[in-house]
């Protein structure tokens, strides 16, 4: 699976839109790319995946760019409640282990 | 909405002592699998199942551990003799492959304490 690169840490301010950046220069065409989320401890939390096409779903919109080397997460309107870290993951079709990184810690301010 | 369910919420137990998580996946997946986090640290993948057979394992899924699927609903994983190094928290996931991906939904996750 490609390796991603994503920001240590990002604020947000609470009712804005926080857009979450991920670097997978080395993806291939059969990989996916996936965001999930984890609020403190708690278990990891599936927000949205992509192959080529943009997505979007009610959690988030997904923004891809042409050549798949970067991909962006949107949540459109911020809460307090998606204060979190988050996960870019590549993954090849047909495997199964996710790999986590170090994610993206958003912090989003009131 | 379906989700993953895992017992206990946590567990303490002595090294060298015998321990089974357990997890209730969402009923019409196909494929379990179990992650563990140490505190800290990232998250790690250790096993995924199907057919009621190991698919794919990490290193760290060594023979200390094993996996079950007892019955039509409970995935079970055992860790044989604890080390104190086995404190973590366990996440059971499911999914159901299909020509979209491979979505995993996770449990709330098994702390696993070792003294």
């Amino acid at each position: 699976d490609a390796k991603t690169t994503q920001p240590p840490s990002m604020d947000c301010a609470e009712g804005r839109a926080a857009n979450l950046p991920c670097n997978h220069s080395t993806i291939s065409g059969n990989e996916y790319v996936y965001w999930y989320r984890q609020i403190h401890s708690q278990g990891p939390q599936y927000i949205i995946h992509g192959l080529k096409n943009n997505e979007t779903n009610e959690m988030a919109s997904l923004i891809i760019t042409e050549d798949r080397k970067s991909s962006t997460l949107i949540l459109p309107h911020a809460t307090l409640r998606d204060t979190a870290v988050y996960y870019c993951i590549t993954l090849y079709t047909g495997r199964r282990a996710l790999t986590f990184g170090s994610g993206t810690r958003l912090q989003v301010q009131p | 909405e379906p989700e993953v369910t895992q017992t206990p919420s946590h567990q303490v137990t002595q090294m060298g002592q015998e321990v089974i998580l357990r997890c209730v996946p969402i009923s019409n997946h196909l494929y379990f699998y179990w992650y563990r986090q140490i505190l800290g640290q990232k998250v790690e993948f250790l096993v995924s199942f199907y057919n009621n057979e190991i698919s794919e394992k990490s290193e760290i899924f060594d023979d200390q551990f094993s996996v079950e699927r007892p019955d039509g609903s409970n995935f079970t994983l055992k860790i044989r003799s604890t080390k104190l190094e086995d404190s973590a928290m366990y996440f059971c996931a499911s999914s159901e492959p299909d020509s979209l991906g491979d979505t995993q939904y996770f449990g709330p996750g098994t702390r696993l304490t070792v003294l």
